[in-house]
């Protein structure tokens, strides 16, 4: 099976912007996540999205959404980009097992810059 | 709320020496809890689970509740081993998505 995919892979733009990252998972997966890793914070949980519907969220201002399609691609949009956004964002994908944990598969990430 | 601490950013040892990843957690409910491993230009992997009680690749973790722990051992480190390595904490129900320590860069030197 094809591994979870990320696009663009790098991403440049200026304060105040606004921009869309993309996560196609793994087929037959329907549980998205999305994370933002800094060297200063680490890896911190955005959002998860699952069957099209947001089910849990970090704690993140309201800037940052997203939303899963029917096909259960994602996307995450973050709006008035500030420099602090500057981060790799991670997508990850699962497949929920009623009584069992599920197990996150990462994808290589989009490396957004804002100047 | 829960968090994931690793002390140490960074654990350098010689191959053929035991490793121990130190992760530590606080949280109030009964944790689900993993390791996870990036590699140089890899994406992030899972490498166990303390529910499935598994060996992978020689390394163990053990959940220990009452000192709140996770550490990830290796009894004779390889080279390859070499690599990032993140403990991660999810509620049960997995609630409130995957909570990670800071990571552990570890070092086998020859």
């Amino acid at each position: 099976k094809a591994g979870v995919t990320q696009t663009p892979r790098y991403l440049i733009k200026t304060r105040g912007q606004q921009v869309t990252l993309s996560c196609s998972p793994i087929s037959g997966h329907r549980s998205v996540s999305w994370y933002q890793q800094t060297p200063g914070q680490g890896l911190q949980f955005l959002f998860e999205y699952f069957s099209e519907t947001q089910r849990n969220k970090g704690n993140f201002p309201g800037r940052f959404s997203g939303r899963q399609f029917s096909n259960s691609r994602s996307e995450m949009n973050v709006s008035t980009l500030e420099l602090g956004d500057s981060a790799l964002y991670l997508c990850a994908s699962s497949f929920p097992l009623a009584g069992y944990e599920n197990t996150q598969y990462f994808g290589p990430g989009t490396r957004l810059t804002v100047l | 709320a829960q968090r994931v601490t690793q002390p140490e950013k960074l654990l350098s040892v010689f191959k053929g020496a035991p490793v121990e990843l130190k992760c530590n957690y606080s949280y109030s409910g009964s944790p689900e809890l993993f390791w996870y491993v990036q590699y140089s230009r890899q994406r992030l992997q899972l490498l166990l689970r303390h529910i499935s009680r598994e060996s992978i690749k020689g390394f163990t973790a053990d959940l220990n509740k009452g000192e709140t722990s996770f550490h990830l051992k290796k009894p004779f480190a390889q080279e390859e081993d070499s690599a990032m390595y993140y403990c991660a904490l999810r509620a049960r129900g997995g609630a409130d998505g995957l909570t990670f320590g800071k990571g552990t860069h570890l070092i086998i030197q020859p």
